[in-house]
């Protein structure tokens, strides 16, 4: 059973264009969060989303950041017009749900803005 | 003030100690977990209680609901469990806010 994935591992963006992250669950889970962690700083909550149903975003940026779980396919983590101070490593991690805690996390991608 | 909060921020110990990371908490929880972050950035999680104790090799974990307060211990330490400890309360939602995490250094 595979774990979480993330790609890509490393992304290297210029200032004002797109990022897009992908998370892919565990086979069998339909939740995955969203986190960030600033250099130097916490993990911090981003956005929690179930199969085609954003549950809480209130971590979110309330622009230019945006996320999605489709029906197929991985979750996206979507940052347009990235600046500089976006730069972070983004975990994303996913659970069973159905009443359970467990959270498996992915191994990251490490955004740079230049 | 983090609703989460996570002591010490860094400890070094000789190879062999015992090691102890405490986690206060004042939000109501579901579950608290506790996790590892090597220096490459990867993020494993060690355990999920929401009472009593869990032991898993050198690693215990406790949780005391009723004063809010759980521990992470680390028996025999070696340098290998050098790395950063996160501890992190889950919502009923099963979203985590985290600890600042503590910084344990293991010497020879």
């Amino acid at each position: 059973n595979a774990g979480v994935m993330q790609n890509p591992r490393h992304l290297v963006r210029r200032r004002g264009q797109e990022a897009r992250l992908r998370c892919s669950p565990m086979k069998g889970h339909s939740h995955v969060y969203w986190y960030r962690q600033l250099p130097e700083e916490g993990l911090k909550f981003m956005v929690y989303l179930q199969k085609e149903n954003i549950i809480d975003e209130s971590g979110m940026p309330k622009e230019r950041f945006s996320a999605e779980f489709p029906k197929e396919g991985p979750s996206i983590l979507r940052i347009q017009q990235v600046v500089r101070g976006d730069s972070a490593a983004y975990f994303c991690a996913s659970s069973p749900g159905q009443n359970s805690h467990e959270q498996y996390f992915g191994p990251g991608t490490r955004l740079t803005v230049t | 003030k983090n609703e989460v909060e996570q002591s010490p921020q860094n400890l070094t110990a000789q190879e062999g100690e015992f090691i102890t990371i405490n986690c206060s908490y004042s939000v109501g929880i579901s579950a608290l977990h506790w996790l590892q972050q090597h220096p490459g950035g990867g993020i494993v999680s060690l355990f999920m209680l929401s009472s009593g104790k869990k032991k898993h090799g050198r690693l215990i974990a406790t949780i005391n609901i009723q004063e809010k307060h759980s521990s992470l211990h680390i028996t025999a330490s070696h340098p290998r469990d050098s790395a950063v400890y996160i501890c992190a309360a889950t919502d009923s939602w099963g979203k985590l806010q985290f600890g600042a995490g503590t910084q344990v250094v293991v010497t020879p």
